[in-house]
């Protein structure tokens, strides 16, 4: 147990629907971290968070966005999606950056 | 853009054998992160490399961070089963004022027992 929660840990949805993905990183730790997974394209870096503030961002759709909330929590939020959208979801937490990374058990998101 | 390349994409190994993945960043690193997922997992940190030439050993896997700080490797000494997974390297890469870790696509291994 990484310390990180994620909720929920599957969702099924419809394509044009938006849905919403939450991670609690670990206690102490500052920084958040999303990551899309799908099989053939590895661990993809979407964005991340540093005590509220955003710090980086990767390859993230403009149809996502993200914050982290004034208790550390963050949410992703996925709109209109698209069955592309279908993949692993996760969150990963670090005391700072560019620390060691935790990582939250996932959210697996279907889109059908 | 930066980039972090992993070879083999895959390797099936019968078990006892050794197992070697090996990974490229295409700019010098401050470090280097390796992170194992097992099936249906998520990816767990193994160990960090900072030093040029640093070589760290965990019980039958051994890291090496290159010279130039541009490449590293994981060795597995006779696999077992346990060790089955998709193996992660990761680098702080830099934009602007901030850092991303940039992992590689990973070297999933197999072992048949």
């Amino acid at each position: 147990d990484s310390g990180v929660t994620q909720t929920p840990k599957h969702l099924i949805t419809a394509t044009g629907q938006r849905v919403t993905l939450r991670c609690s990183p670990r206690s102490g730790d500052l920084s958040v971290y999303w990551y899309q997974q799908s099989l053939d394209q590895g661990l993809q870096f979407l964005i991340q968070y540093y005590n509220g503030e955003e710090r980086a961002k990767g390859n993230i759709l403009e149809r996502f966005s993200a914050q982290q909330f004034p208790d550390l929590h963050s949410e992703l939020n996925l709109s209109s999606l698209e069955l592309g959208d279908s993949a692993l979801y996760f969150c990963a937490s670090s005391v700072n950056v560019p620390d060691t990374q935790y990582f939250g058990p996932g959210t697996r998101l279907t889109v059908l | 853009g930066q980039q972090v390349m992993q070879i083999p994409q895959y390797q099936h190994v019968q078990e006892g054998e050794d197992f070697t993945t090996y990974c490229n960043s295409s700019t010098t690193l401050s470090n280097i992160q390796w992170y194992k997922q097992r099936p249906g997992g998520h990816p767990v940190f193994l160990i960090q490399l900072v030093k040029s030439g640093e070589v760290k050993k965990q019980k039958r896997l051994t890291f090496q961070f290159g010279e130039a700080k541009k490449n590293s490797s994981l060795h597995i000494t006779a696999t077992q089963t346990t060790d089955v997974g998709t193996y992660f390297c990761a680098g702080p890469h830099r934009g602007g004022s901030n850092y991303k870790l940039t992992f590689g696509k990973g070297t999933l291994l197999t072992v048949n027992p």
